[in-house]
């Protein structure tokens, strides 16, 4: 059974720093591998995509890498700022019909 | 387009009652999918359809839980006798097709009070 973990539950840092969040996955015969992000009470806002033959997908600050092998991505967000806190998700898909997800890291940038 | 949409937004129900939410997805999004989400946890898969065919649900959706999607356009969640510990974000997402990017709902909010 797939499990996803992330680490750490919990983020704060001052704006501007520059931040890697980390999501972890017990197997490694995935499909794809994706990043959202959530605000509360709210649905989920698709960030990123890696498809298990890339290594990386970039959209503006955010980079995300996928190690399928070590069963590892990170989500790196640079030069962070306030309107960035919300809760990260990953989520990989591993027999093409559903997601599985972390619990996700809750992400607080301080002005 | 403006992306899939979820009504009500906000759902609080007496335990006991039926309740139906509905998802409309991305228009041309053949695949349609449910999640539930519980109070600091990722959202858990229960159930999708490709078209209007549904082709896997999981073990949590109880024999009080049903899922439509007639003619393959939006898709109706009904459940039935509702539990205190049903009570969840109930989130619909939609892709075009197998492997691709998935896009969710704003969710239903459910509170069996």
């Amino acid at each position: 059974k797939q499990e996803v973990t992330q680490i750490p539950a919990a983020l704060s840092v001052p704006e501007g720093e520059n931040l890697v969040l980390n999501c972890s996955f017990t197997d490694s015969a995935i499909y794809n591998l994706q990043w959202f992000r959530q605000d509360p009470g709210k649905g989920l806002t698709s960030l990123l995509l890696i498809q298990s033959s890339q290594r990386e997908q970039t959209s503006g600050r955010l980079n995300a890498s996928l190690d399928k092998s070590s069963g590892r991505s990170t989500l790196y967000i640079a030069a962070s700022q306030p309107g960035d806190s919300a809760t990260y998700l990953c989520a990989v898909e591993t027999s093409g019909s559903r997601l599985t997800f972390g619990e996700g890291t809750q992400l607080t940038v301080n002005p | 387009d403006t992306g899939v949409s979820q009504n009500p937004r906000h759902k609080i129900t007496k335990r006991g009652q039926n309740v139906t939410f509905r998802c409309d997805p991305i228009s041309e999004h053949n695949r349609l999918y449910w999640y539930r989400q519980t109070l600091g946890q990722g959202p858990e898969f229960l159930t999708y359809f490709q078209n209007e065919a549904q082709l896997e649900k999981s073990r949590l959706l109880s024999d009080r839980f049903s899922a439509e999607r007639p003619k393959g356009s939006f898709s109706t969640l009904e459940i039935q006798r509702t539990e205190q510990g049903d009570s969840a974000m109930y989130l619909c997402a939609s892709s075009l097709r197998i492997l691709t990017e998935a896009f969710f709902g704003q969710g239903t909010r459910l509170t069996v009070v």
